[in-house]
């Protein structure tokens, strides 16, 4: 398999601008996970899904982030307008149903300048 | 809520070095715990884990013990290498939807 995959690996953009993260989790797996790891705060839970519905979104930091899952197979995490202070790498995660072990993407190093 | 506490970093050894990071964690029920490294430019990835109290969990010769008595997981290496460099995450699920992270502690092996 080839794992969870993440695209871009990097992304640099100006402040204002939208910018759309995008996560093909590990086929069969029922869980989706999107976090965010920055030096300040650690690494931080932002949202969830299991079956392609989001479960639990406490962690998203405010409305200008976003997250859908349209099918098992992709979700993207949207930010708009997005700011220097979301500058971080941002992971995509899945685990199948049973499991309680997390698989990670390389994830995305994304840069608001 | 759940939570895990681990040791504060950074670690810094000399090769072949014995390593302990500290875990600690507080959860309602029995929970699975894990560690998980990071290597630089890296996601994480399942070190090893524990599914119950005794259990051990062991892989590329790091060991950690299941302690429900004293609510510990701590991160054992008899002999460290400089590729060990990395940040360890102590980790603990109830459910197969969400994991409580710790902080993570940076490991570094000097030759």
């Amino acid at each position: 398999d080839a794992g969870v995959i993440q695209s871009p690996r990097h992304e640099v953009t100006e402040m204002g601008q939208e910018v759309t993260l995008r996560c093909k989790p590990i086929s069969g797996h029922d869980y989706l996970f999107w976090y965010r790891q920055t030096m300040m705060r650690g690494l931080e839970l932002l949202i969830y899904f299991n079956n392609n519905v989001p479960i639990d979104d406490s962690g998203m930091p405010e409305d200008r982030f976003s997250a859908k899952m349209p099918n098992a197979s992709f979700s993207t995490l949207k930010i708009q307008p997005s700011e220097p202070r979301d500058s971080a790498v941002y992971f995509c995660a899945s685990n199948p149903d049973g499991s309680y072990e997390q698989y990670f993407g390389p994830g995305t190093r994304l840069t608001v300048t | 809520g759940n939570s895990v506490t681990q040791m504060e970093g950074p670690v810094t050894l000399s090769e072949e070095a014995f390593l302990t990071i500290n875990c600690t964690y507080t959860a309602t029920g029995y929970p699975s715990l894990f560690w998980y490294v990071q290597y630089p430019g890296e996601g994480l990835q399942l070190l090893l884990k524990a599914t119950k109290a005794d259990d051990k969990g062991s892989n590329k010769g790091f060991e950690a013990t299941y302690r429900k008595e004293t609510t510990s997981f701590h991160l054992e290496k008899g002999s460290v290498q400089v590729s060990d460099s990395a940040v360890y995450f102590c980790a603990l699920a109830s459910n197969a939807g969400k994991s409580t992270f710790g902080d993570g502690t940076t490991l570094t092996v000097k030759p």
